[in-house]
């Protein structure tokens, strides 16, 4: 088995403030990806990455980045936080194809 | 754009109840449709997906797939306190840059004691 680990839990930020969250997973994926979960709006993809170095764009890039220096990991930076993007950042992993895709445990963004 | 809608919104039942969740789509070409549980402050843990029109039984859970109604439907037998949680369909689009999944809002069910 494995484990997907997203750091921090809890983030809090400024208006405006640029952030970065981490994920790193020891499953040996090739795909990882970045979705955001708002309360009634179900989970909405942001970035995916199907191999080290590649970034595909999901259908809520826009006000993101996203970084894969290494296979094992995959970080999002909120490029300007806007009080209207508090929501929880799930990060998944997936060996490719259609397989499943596994879920870290999120991190909580409130912008102050 | 794939899109996905479950039903109902929310769901209460005694313990021991089955349980029927349903979920329709847009995209006749889309592949492999994907249930996820999810429990309050955890990720999502995949329970069961389909692919090929008809059913498919794992253990209490029998999902059903029809592609020509766009519809396809979870169902929980014998259903326990500890499946309260939020359920959520995903479809799955794949291509040449790699697997999507679309996701509904879910159902959030509650089994009462």
């Amino acid at each position: 088995g494995g484990i997907i680990t997203q750091t921090p839990k809890f983030l809090i930020g400024q208006e405006g403030q640029k952030l970065t969250l981490k994920c790193q997973q020891n499953f040996n994926h090739d795909t990882m990806y970045w979705y955001r979960q708002d309360s009634g709006k179900g989970l909405r993809l942001i970035y995916y990455s199907i191999t080290e170095n590649d970034l595909q764009k999901g259908d809520l890039s826009e006000g993101y980045d996203a970084s894969r220096e290494k296979k094992s990991s995959f970080s999002l930076t909120v490029t300007s936080a806007q009080k209207n993007e508090m929501a929880v950042f799930l990060c998944a992993s997936s060996p490719g194809g259609e397989a499943e895709q596994f879920f870290g445990p999120g991190t909580r963004l409130t912008v102050l | 754009q794939e899109k996905v809608q479950q039903s109902p919104e929310s769901l209460i039942v005694p313990e021991g109840a089955m349980v029927s969740l349903n979920c329709s789509f847009s995209d006749s070409a889309s592949q492999s449709i994907w249930w996820y549980q999810q429990h309050p402050g955890k990720g999502p843990k995949a329970l069961i997906s389909i692919f090929s029109n008809g059913n498919k039984k794992e253990g209490r859970l029998t999902v059903y797939l029809n592609r020509a109604s766009l519809h396809v439907s979870l169902h929980i037998k014998d259903s326990q306190p500890s499946d309260s949680a939020v359920y959520l369909c995903a479809v799955s689009t794949y291509g040449s840059s790699g697997n999507k999944l679309i996701f509904g809002i879910g159902t959030l069910l509650s089994v009462k004691p």
